[in-house]
């Protein structure tokens, strides 16, 4: 089944403690992104890659990190997270961003206390 | 810069009639221009997108219209019904392919 992955679905943790949200697709897509998703400012781009090695800043990448080692992975680090991070996350992927459907893994809710 | 304004932030109308969502972008935007339902506690799906060489596209009940010259698209929904009822994002895509901006969203409820 042609899919994203997130993990963790779940994640309360505390400020300063380094945490990845890991994203895997199964589709051989080229591009893949990170959204976080707050009340009444909708999805804000964090990170985008266009494909191995190729990464550049979304509208909000302050205070995360990515890297796109492989093709179907691309995880989302935040170093030292701050409860300004605290957040609903998605990662996305697609054939080629403009051309193509974004397809949205399930999501990760993120609490940082 | 790179900017979609979308509107209104909530809709409510009854079901049967019709729904019309508003976005705008700034001057850099490419030429695809999607839009996306997103229903309570799910992932955002893609439910219709358009290109700038045409200037409307019709799926069923739903259709979008692009106005290049006036910078604006609009997602119409007809014969509204309750499972209709979700957020609503429009995107237009930046940096040659690369930044998808979303619009802040519109909820919309239909009510039977």
């Amino acid at each position: 089944e042609a899919q994203v992955t997130q993990n963790p679905r779940y994640l309360i943790t505390v400020t300063g403690k380094k945490l990845t949200v890991t994203c895997s697709q199964n589709m051989n897509h080229e591009y893949m992104s990170w959204y976080r998703q707050d009340p009444g400012l909708g999805l804000r781009q964090i990170y985008y890659s266009m494909n191995v090695e190729v990464t550049d800043k979304g509208d909000v990448p302050e205070g995360y990190k990515v890297s796109r080692k492989e093709k179907r992975n691309f995880p989302l680090i935040l170093e030292s997270p701050s409860p300004n991070q605290t957040s609903l996350y998605f990662c996305a992927s697609s054939t080629l961003a403009n051309t193509g459907e974004l397809f949205f893994g399930e999501g990760s809710r993120l609490t940082v206390l | 810069g790179e900017n979609v304004e979308q509107h209104p932030s909530t809709l409510s109308v009854q079901e049967g009639d019709s729904a019309v969502i508003k976005c705008t972008y700034s001057d850099s935007a490419s030429n695809y221009f999607p839009w996306y339902k997103q229903e309570l506690g799910k992932r955002p799906q893609l439910i219709i997108d358009i290109r700038s060489n045409v200037g409307e596209k019709k799926d069923q009940r739903i259709a979008v219209t692009l106005n290049k010259t006036a910078k604006h698209f609009s997602l119409h929904i007809t014969e509204t019904q309750p499972e209709d009822s979700a957020v609503y994002f429009c995107a237009a895509l930046y940096n040659q392919g690369g930044k998808l901006i979303f619009g802040q969203g519109t909820e919309l409820s239909v009510k039977p």
